[in-house]
């Protein structure tokens, strides 16, 4: 399965945009990029996917780059609700569903 | 909300007993996981399924076994639970493996004293 590599963690203030990267330089052609988060105490939760083109939703947006290498989720007005673990992962049709450590938001007052 | 139902939501148990952890959706996905989750290691894949009867390990399957004679239901068994199996443990069900959204359920917290 091809690998994802996310920062740590980030921190941001309420109210402001948040860019969450995420490197896959071994992704194939037709693997799905995923992204879930994991609120304290809860199990994960979908947020959002795509294959090349970028894509909303009411939760948040996915940037994809042009040659698929990378890609960014956008937490547009960041909340304290929004604190939480968030994973980049990547889906394609033998891969079975795999997690990394992900990046832990924090968010500030 | 998918419907995935984890039981019990807390165990306590001791070294040596077998344990055998439930997992039941109502949305008739044909994938389904078990994780476990501990403090810095993020969510480890223990084993899944993609169908009945059709089940595979995952990267930290020792000590474990998973069994799913229905489509709706998922078992993760502890044959002789060890200490360190404490943990928190996740089930997961998902429609397909690309594009399909994966549904988790509450965890089940269990202590091997």
């Amino acid at each position: 399965d091809a690998k994802t590599t996310q920062p740590n963690s980030m921190e941001s203030n309420e109210e402001e945009p948040v860019h969450l990267p995420c490197n896959h330089s071994t992704i194939s052609g037709t693997d799905y990029i995923h992204w879930y988060r994991q609120l304290p105490s809860q199990g994960p939760e979908y947020v959002i996917h795509g294959l090349t083109s970028n894509v909303n939703n009411r939760m948040a947006s996915l940037a994809i780059a042009e040659d698929r290498k990378s890609s960014t989720l956008i937490l547009h007005r960041a909340t304290l609700r929004d604190a939480a673990v968030y994973y980049c992962i990547l889906t394609g049709t033998a891969s079975k569903l795999t997690f990394g450590t992900g990046t832990r938001l924090q968010v500030t007052l | 909300d998918a419907g995935i139902t984890q039981s019990p939501r807390h165990k306590v148990t001791e070294t040596g007993t077998p344990v055998t952890l439930r997992c039941h959706q109502t949305e008739n996905h044909r994938y389904m996981y078990w994780y476990r989750q501990d403090p810095g290691h993020g969510l480890r894949l223990i084993h899944y399924s993609y169908g009945v009867k059709d089940t595979d390990k995952g990267e930290v399957s020792d000590g474990y076994s998973v069994s799913r004679s229905k489509t709706e239901d998922f078992l993760l068994t502890l044959e002789s639970a060890t200490s360190s199996q404490t943990s928190v443990y996740f089930c997961a069900t998902q429609p397909t493996v690309k594009q399909g959204l994966a549904f988790f359920g509450q965890g089940t917290r269990l202590t091997v004293v």
